[in-house]
């Protein structure tokens, strides 16, 4: 069956910029993750989503940072402002139990901030 | 808050040498998952563990939770090229505060 798909793979955006990211996790998946990880380290939480509700959103650098997930399936990153610090690879996670199920990775969005 | 360390960073081997990976944590941890990204590719799961001193083998692969469930080890047999990638793990504390830990890059000369 299909993976987890996350579009587009690569974005580049002007400083400024608003820019967002979409995650279609594996169907049926019940939680879903967004994960930050810059050239070299490891991935950093951002938010995690069960079903539609955002249950944890305390890794969210700014405000500038937005994630939603309206019907409980697709979920999209929104950044908004955007920073060169932004630039990194944003991935996606979905895991058909709750927080401590196995997560199965998407390919990721590399955004790039110039 | 939740500190995760992983040592070492760099790992370079000869293939058919063994190697380990060690991660610690500041807070006693509810479980532990270790993964696999290989170089531009996505992390992979590899193992979950949740007991107390609980060892799970994966073929060469061999997986340890500590007693005092604090820290892990992933050791792997006789390495191989394709085992070449970055090992993270990423625990869980009783809050359900997940953490990835930096990951150790695991580098095999043939």
């Amino acid at each position: 069956g299909a993976g987890v798909s996350q579009s587009p793979r690569y974005k580049v955006a002007k400083r400024g910029q608003d820019v967002a990211l979409r995650c279609d996790p594996i169907s049926g998946h019940v939680s879903l993750f967004w994960y930050q990880q810059a050239l070299g380290q490891g991935p950093e939480f951002l938010t995690y989503f069960q079903n539609e509700a955002q249950l944890d959103k305390s890794g969210l650098p700014s405000d500038r940072f937005f994630a939603e997930r309206p019907e409980g399936s697709v979920s999209t990153l929104k950044i908004q402002r955007t920073q060169q610090e932004d630039s990194a690879v944003y991935l996606c996670a979905s895991s058909l139990v709750g927080l401590a199920g196995e997560q199965f990775f998407g390919p990721g969005t590399r955004l790039t901030v110039l | 808050g939740q500190q995760v360390m992983q040592i070492p960073q760099y790992q370079h081997v000869q293939e058919g040498e063994d190697f380990t990976t060690y991660c610690n944590s500041s807070t006693t941890l509810s479980n532990i998952q270790w993964y696999k990204q290989r170089p531009g590719g996505h992390p992979v799961f590899l193992i979950q563990l949740v007991k107390s001193g609980e060892v799970k083998k994966q073929k060469r692969l061999t997986f340890q939770f500590g007693e005092a469930k604090k820290n892990s080890s992933l050791h792997i047999t006789a390495t191989q090229t394709t085992d070449v990638g970055t090992y993270f793990c990423l625990v869980y504390n009783a809050g359900n505060m997940l953490t990835f830990g930096g990951g150790t890059r695991l580098m095999v000369k043939p």
